[in-house]
């Protein structure tokens, strides 16, 4: 099976930066994403990661160790829009995707 | 490109009711997923198509219910009979192939179905 474990809640004050880790145990490994998702909508792609190392795009920005199970998203300048639940998917060794709880950002002024 | 669409985007029906739902995929995209979302967790997968075959439905309680996708296009998942612990939001998503890579496997969601059941 597989476990993806993140923090359930973080707060953050606008201007900021905030990193939401997102720790794995899988049966194989195939790949990491991280989505956004605003209370009432869809998830949204942020990135992807499959090779340990930086993954950066504007703001946001995905680092992924594959020995250590680990990886964290980090985000700069925070802005009030910011505030959403971020989705750690693992995909194991089946390349089926599983989701971990999501962590709430609330980004105060 | 027109993304996912999912119809409808709210239902509330009384508990041993039947309730179906309707996704049509991003044009062209052979993966689509059926997820299953409670308030405050992560989507949780229930089946998964290639086309209009089954990757992986380990996770679908078979008992009651059911998804199809006929020509690898629409899909339909359907409930029956619902119970109290089904309200949810029901997501749809595709993404172009099943397989290695963020090209072929980034998911992009339609708006998801508001089940209650009452």
């Amino acid at each position: 099976g597989q476990n993806i474990d993140q923090p359930t809640e973080m707060t953050a004050t606008e201007g900021a930066i905030v990193q939401i880790n997102c720790t794995y145990q899988t049966s194989g490994f195939n790949g990491l994403f991280w989505y956004q998702q605003h209370a009432g909508e869809a998830p949204t792609f942020l990135s992807y990661n499959v090779l340990d190392g930086l993954e950066e795009k504007g703001r946001f920005s995905s680092f992924l160790s594959r020995s250590k199970g680990y990886s964290y998203l980090l985000l700069k300048e925070l802005q009030m829009k910011d505030s959403a639940s971020y989705l750690c998917a693992v995909k194991g060794g089946s390349y089926i995707p599983t989701f971990g709880r999501g962590t709430s950002l609330i980004v105060h002024p | 490109e027109a993304g996912v669409a999912q119809s409808p985007r709210y239902k509330i029906i009384e508990k041993r009711q039947s309730v179906a739902f309707w996704c049509n995929p991003i044009s062209g995209h052979a993966t689509l997923y059926w997820y299953q979302q409670i308030l405050g967790q992560g989507p949780k997968l229930l089946i998964q198509f290639q086309n209009n075959g089954v990757v992986d439905d380990s996770q679908l309680p078979k008992d009651r219910f059911s998804a199809e996708r006929l020509k690898g296009v629409d899909s339909t998942l359907k409930i029956q009979p619902a119970k109290l612990e089904d309200s949810a939001v029901y997501l749809c998503a595709s993404s172009p192939r099943f397989g290695a890579g963020a090209s072929t496997d980034t998911q992009y969601f339609g708006p998801g179905t508001r089940l209650t059941v009452l």
